[in-house]
């Protein structure tokens, strides 16, 4: 079935300096979605991207969709102590989309002051 | 405000033991999830349901039951035959299809066996 990979499981960084997070599917998506998950939380969803190539922002937050649709990625531009947790990537467990998402394992931000 | 709400946040559960959780939507949301995550394994899809009266296995099913018998509700039963039971719990919703959508994530239900 669908996997999503995700890399690097843990990062970490000191306050003011970026982060990215890369995500790989094993197959052509549709769509890929990324969630926040805060420690002691619950994910929380970010952003979908849809077009091959896609680039969006949100304030500090950029999220890449590759050309061929089989990777993305989040980089987080001088982090803040409010960015700590976990970040995932999900894509559609199967190409039709209505067996829910698939969620990569995740990268643990951890920001030191 | 709308949203979904799981209960308990917490739960302990002796070896043996059926024990079901809650989740109840107020966003009018077709689609209902659950997820089991573990330290180092992400989520991972237990069941699912499009509409009501149906639903169908995700990836790891086994010692796990659902119902949805209306709408807003999708209560998660983790039966004794789940030989390792203790995860974070997560019930999600979505508008239509997830990957059109997104989910909605509840709080959670830590489940321990004891």
């Amino acid at each position: 079935g669908q996997q999503v990979m995700q890399i690097p499981q843990y990062q970490h960084v000191q306050e003011g300096e970026d982060f990215t997070t890369y995500c790989n599917s094993s197959t052509t998506l549709s769509n890929i979605q990324w969630y926040k998950q805060r420690p002691g939380g619950h994910p929380v969803f970010l952003i979908q991207l849809v077009k091959s190539g896609e680039v969006k922002k949100q304030k500090r937050l950029t999220f890449q969709f590759g050309e061929a649709k089989k990777n993305s990625s989040l980089h987080i531009t001088a982090t803040q102590t409010t960015d700590v947790g976990t970040y995932f990537c999900a894509g559609p467990r199967s190409g039709g989309g209505a067996d829910g998402l698939t969620f990569g394992k995740g990268t643990h931000l951890i920001i030191q002051p | 405000d709308g949203g979904i709400t799981q209960s308990p946040k917490y739960l302990f559960r002796k070896e043996g033991q059926n024990v079901t959780l809650s989740c109840e939507q107020n966003l009018n949301h077709d689609a209902m999830y659950w997820y089991r995550q573990d330290p180092g394994q992400g989520l991972r899809l237990i069941y699912y349901s499009q509409i009501v009266n149906d639903f169908q296995k995700g990836d790891i099913a086994e010692g796990y039951s659902v119902s949805r018998e209306k709408k807003e509700s999708f209560p998660l039963t983790v039966t004794s035959a789940q030989k390792n039971p203790t995860a974070f719990y997560l019930c999600a919703s979505s508008k239509g299809q997830a990957h059109r959508s997104g989910y909605t994530f509840g709080s959670g239900t830590r489940l321990t066996v004891v």
